[in-house]
């Protein structure tokens, strides 16, 4: 079946530039989640949605990221007034709850360079 | 905190050599440990999962690995390297009971010489 799939692949924007990735999760699958993958950082948690209860925020750097997943479905993570720190792949993944044992299936990321 | 900790950052073999990548964790009740592997612009794919069943797990592509709670460890292995098998390599922790995103290693580039 179809797996996570996120738009654009790539994103080039300029510093300050507002700019929205989306990301859309296996179909049935319950929890969402976000993460940033850089150089000087791996791979680091942002953010995660589970069913209807308020999502964990508890991993974005600062108060120009935020999320919203729609009707349980896709997730849109929205980054203002961009850095060039903010350069970095975001990855999503899903899987079918938010248990620690549940595999959570990737998607391809979205390169974001800003220059 | 949750922590994973993989000791080599670049490991090189030649093909049709074992392949050993080394992880540790920080000690906690009940981990569950992942592998996961990304090649050059792929996402990440699931390589193999440990969640408390047997302690010697076995995964895709002729991959294994083995928990070991005296050494808190979980090294993965393979009997013999294929070029194909180039990529990154990353350790991964969530713990029972705390929030389910996953705590990753920094991650081992493998390398595979002809």
């Amino acid at each position: 079946g179809a797996g996570v799939s996120q738009s654009p692949s790539n994103k080039v924007t300029e510093k300050g530039k507002d700019v929205e990735l989306r990301c859309d999760p296996i179909s049935g699958h319950t929890a969402l989640y976000w993460y940033r993958q850089s150089l000087g950082q791996g791979l680091e948690f942002l953010i995660y949605f589970q069913g209807n209860s308020a999502p964990d925020k508890s991993g974005l750097p600062s108060d120009r990221f935020s999320a919203e997943r729609t009707g349980g479905s896709v997730s849109t993570l929205t980054i203002q007034r961009t850095q060039q720190e903010d350069s970095a792949v975001y990855l999503c993944a899903s899987s079918t709850r938010a248990r620690e044992r549940e595999t959570q299936y990737f998607g391809p990321g979205t390169r974001l360079l800003v220059l | 905190a949750q922590s994973v900790t993989q000791l080599d950052s670049h490991v090189s073999v030649s093909e049709g050599t074992p392949v050993l990548l080394r992880c540790n964790y920080s000690s906690s009740y009940s981990p569950s440990l992942f592998w996961y592997v990304q090649h050059p612009n792929k996402g990440l794919q699931l390589l193999l999962k440990y969640t408390s069943a047997a302690t010697l797990v076995k995964g895709i592509n002729g991959f294994e690995a083995e928990f070991k709670k005296s050494e808190t460890s979980f090294h993965l292995t393979k009997p013999s390297a294929h070029m194909s098998d180039a990529a990154e390599y990353f350790c991964v922790v969530t713990y029972q009971g705390g929030n389910t995103p996953l705590v990753f290693g920094k991650g081992t580039r493998l390398s595979v010489i002809a």
